[in-house]
């Protein structure tokens, strides 16, 4: 069965800083990974995913994800925040070994929050 | 434009009512999903369609329905066995259901109850 783990519920930079947002997963198969964003009160929104080709993954936006499978890791990380960077973060990981009716887990959130 | 649209943005529900949420998309994609998002919670799936006229129930189906007979319409129905419906509800598509295909989402429903 498949899971996945964002480490924190809430995340605090100041303006300018890196940001880094933790997720782990567990796969019994070569796992897909995606990070997702969600603003208030509205839809998801891709930023990037991981499907077995290069392990560093560049999204949208300037967030990039490194898949480490030693690490069982999928951690997202952006150079410099801006304050339009606040929002719900989602892990999620697909592998179709029984992890929900569609293949997708999801994970809780993190909460990013910006500092000016 | 391309893309999902869900109305209405904000639904009231009184005691014993039935409530339909639409999900429309443009995107010619097979598969079409629900989600309910709890505070502090991930997506959890109600309910998914593969393709026309056909459909699975998910984590939490207990209390909803739906119905799947155009490719680009997916309502979902909260029905009043449904006890706790206040909820975020998302639907999302893709264009199959193949290992990591790319679910789209819409712009949400937020139900509350009268």
């Amino acid at each position: 069965a498949q899971s996945v783990t964002q480490l924190d519920s809430h995340v605090s930079v100041s303006e300018g800083t890196p940001v880094l947002l933790r997720c782990n997963y567990s796969s019994s198969y070569s796992p897909s990974l995606f990070w997702y964003v969600q603003h208030p009160n509205k839809g998801l929104q891709l930023l990037l995913k991981y499907t077995s080709a290069a392990t560093l993954v560049k999204g949208i936006n300037g967030f990039e994800a490194e898949f480490k499978k030693s690490e069982t890791s999928f951690h997202l990380t952006k150079p410099s925040a801006h304050m339009s960077d606040a929002a719900e973060y989602f892990c999620v990981v697909s592998d179709f070994s029984g992890g929900g009716a569609d293949g997708l887990t999801f994970g809780k959130g993190t909460h990013l929050i910006i500092q000016p | 434009d391309g893309g999902i649209t869900q109305s209405p943005k904000y639904l009231f529900r009184k005691e014993g009512q039935n409530v339909t949420l639409s999900c429309e998309q443009n995107l010619n994609h097979d598969a079409m999903y629900w989600y309910r998002q709890d505070p502090g919670q991930g997506l959890r799936l109600i309910y998914y369609s593969q393709i026309v006229n056909d459909f699975q129930k998910g984590d939490i189906a207990e209390g909803y329905s739906v119905s799947r007979e155009k490719k680009e319409s997916f309502p979902l129905t909260v029905t009043s066995a449904q006890k706790n419906p206040t909820a975020f509800y998302l639907c999302a598509s893709s264009p199959g259901t193949g290992r990591g295909e790319t679910q789209y989402f819409g712009p949400g429903t937020r139900l509350l109850v009268l």
